[in-house]
């Protein structure tokens, strides 16, 4: 099956600070989503971004499907960004069905 | 529009017993997925339902199954509990013709 890798794993930065999350998938895709997780278990949609570029306030996205990775931007860090970052990539099995495969998530502090 | 609905958020059973999970869609969303989550094996894919009939099923075993109704509704269930059951279940919906998924806010099971 796909396989999908997140880096980093953990990350902690300063309030105000830029990061860089990666997402690197092992096959082509039909699709693949950004999620931030809250602390209450929720998946909370950030991008459907199969390809191209997304800009969303200080979060955006980039996925370059040929060469199977993704890339998501936060700018200008804030506590309320803590929590884990997934990234699932998207694909048709058998009978038209779809399943996301997730990688296993970055974990961002941000520290005031 | 509502989200994705799930019931109950938490459930503590004991080994051996068995357990109903529900999940709500969006509504006109005819897509329902399960997902596991577990801090060992993160989110795996559990089964999606279209229409009442299971297209997909993961690598679980029989004692996890479930079904669609006609109004999209979806219930899981697990029986002869373990342990490992443990998790945090989580339900997405996406609707036809797009491959997006919105997850509900999830069932955090516990098995004592």
């Amino acid at each position: 099956g796909i396989q999908v890798e997140q880096s980093p794993p953990d990350l902690i930065l300063q309030e105000g600070a830029n990061s860089t999350l990666r997402c690197n998938f092992s096959d082509s895709v039909n699709n693949l989503q950004w999620f931030h997780q809250n602390p209450w278990g929720q998946l909370i949609n950030l991008f459907y971004i199969p390809s191209g570029t997304k800009q969303n306030g200080r979060l955006s996205a980039t996925t370059v499907a040929t060469e199977r990775y993704s890339l998501l931007y936060i700018s200008s860090s804030q506590t309320t960004d803590s929590g884990v970052y997934f990234c699932a990539v998207g694909s048709y099995s058998g009978a038209g069905s779809y399943q996301l495969t997730f990688g296993k998530g970055t974990k961002l502090s941000v520290i005031p | 529009k509502a989200g994705v609905t799930q019931t109950p958020r938490y459930l503590i059973k004991t080994r051996g017993q068995q357990v109903t999970l529900s999940c709500s869609p969006i509504s006109g969303h005819r897509s329902v997925s399960w997902y596991q989550q577990t801090p060992g094996q993160g989110l795996q894919f559990l089964f999606e339902y279209f229409s009442e009939t299971q297209r997909n099923k993961g690598n679980f075993p029989g004692r996890f199954s479930g079904r669609q109704f006609s109004n999209s509704r979806s219930e899981m269930n697990v029986s002869t509990l373990e342990l490992g059951d443990s998790a945090l279940y989580l339900c997405a919906s996406s609707s036809e013709g797009t491959t997006e998924a919105f997850f509900g806010q999830g069932t955090r099971l516990t098995v004592v």
